[in-house]
């Protein structure tokens, strides 16, 4: 079974840092871009990040560009996500997520809370 | 504020036909495949509909997508109480170089 699962959120102050990560399992973590998308509470979804399966193209939304770094390890499975200057806007849900050959997200992890707060 | 731009509510009563707008530019759905989320409350989004009208396995043929120009819908049929959710359209945009979503809407059953 196609598995991701996030770990890492907390609660940090404004202008902390935060790693999370998810770890994949039951497909070829390799062969896959992968994705992280955020969900403020009582919001949608918006995207954050996306890193190339060999993990050297990274790509970013403007409201994270500079702050956040996508990367992960393929002899571990995993994801992450350094949330470093984090404000009290970054506040979300964070999913992590596979993207098919065809370019849509399938599957979506469980997602993992981050709150920024004083 | 979202890219793509949806009704942020929709409703009918069990067995009506329900129809989800996405509307974006040239730059997202006009050029590229248009996909859609459902989340359930308090779980994570799935996958509901790929390249703009494929369903995954396991999604029955009562929901079905479209799109034409830079517009998409998806549609619900024959409406039961399990299709309440929130559902999202995405796209990748080539000017943003990110994928989009639209603001989300929310389904319910009457």
């Amino acid at each position: 079974e196609v598995q991701l699962v996030e770990s890492g959120g907390g609660l940090v102050q404004p202008g902390g840092s935060l790693r999370l990560s998810c770890a994949a399992s039951g497909f070829t973590f390799i062969s896959n871009w992968m994705h992280w998308v955020r969900q403020a509470p009582g919001k949608g979804l918006v995207w954050v990040s996306r890193i190339k399966s060999d993990g050297r193209t990274t790509v970013y939304a403007d409201s994270v560009k500079g702050r956040f770094t996508i990367s992960r390890d393929n002899a571990y499975n995993t994801l992450y996500l350094q949330m470093n200057s984090l404000r009290a806007e970054d506040t979300a849900v964070y999913y992590c997520a596979r993207e098919t050959t065809g370019g849509w997200l399938d599957p979506w992890g469980q997602g993992t809370l981050v709150t920024v707060s004083s | 504020q979202s890219v793509l731009t949806q009704p942020p509510s929709a409703s009918g009563t069990p067995g009506q036909r329900v129809t989800i707008s996405c509307s974006g530019s040239r730059s997202n759905i006009g050029s590229n495949a248009v996909n859609w989320y459902q989340q359930l409350p308090g779980t994570a989004p799935k996958l509901l509909i790929y390249n703009n009208n494929q369903r995954p396995s396991g999604v029955p043929d009562r929901l079905s997508g479209s799109k034409s120009g830079t517009s998409a819908s998806l549609a619900i049929s024959g409406l039961q109480s399990e299709d309440e959710a929130d559902y999202y359209c995405a796209a990748w945009d080539d000017s943003l170089s990110g994928h989009v979503f639209g603001s989300g809407t929310e389904v319910t059953v009457l």
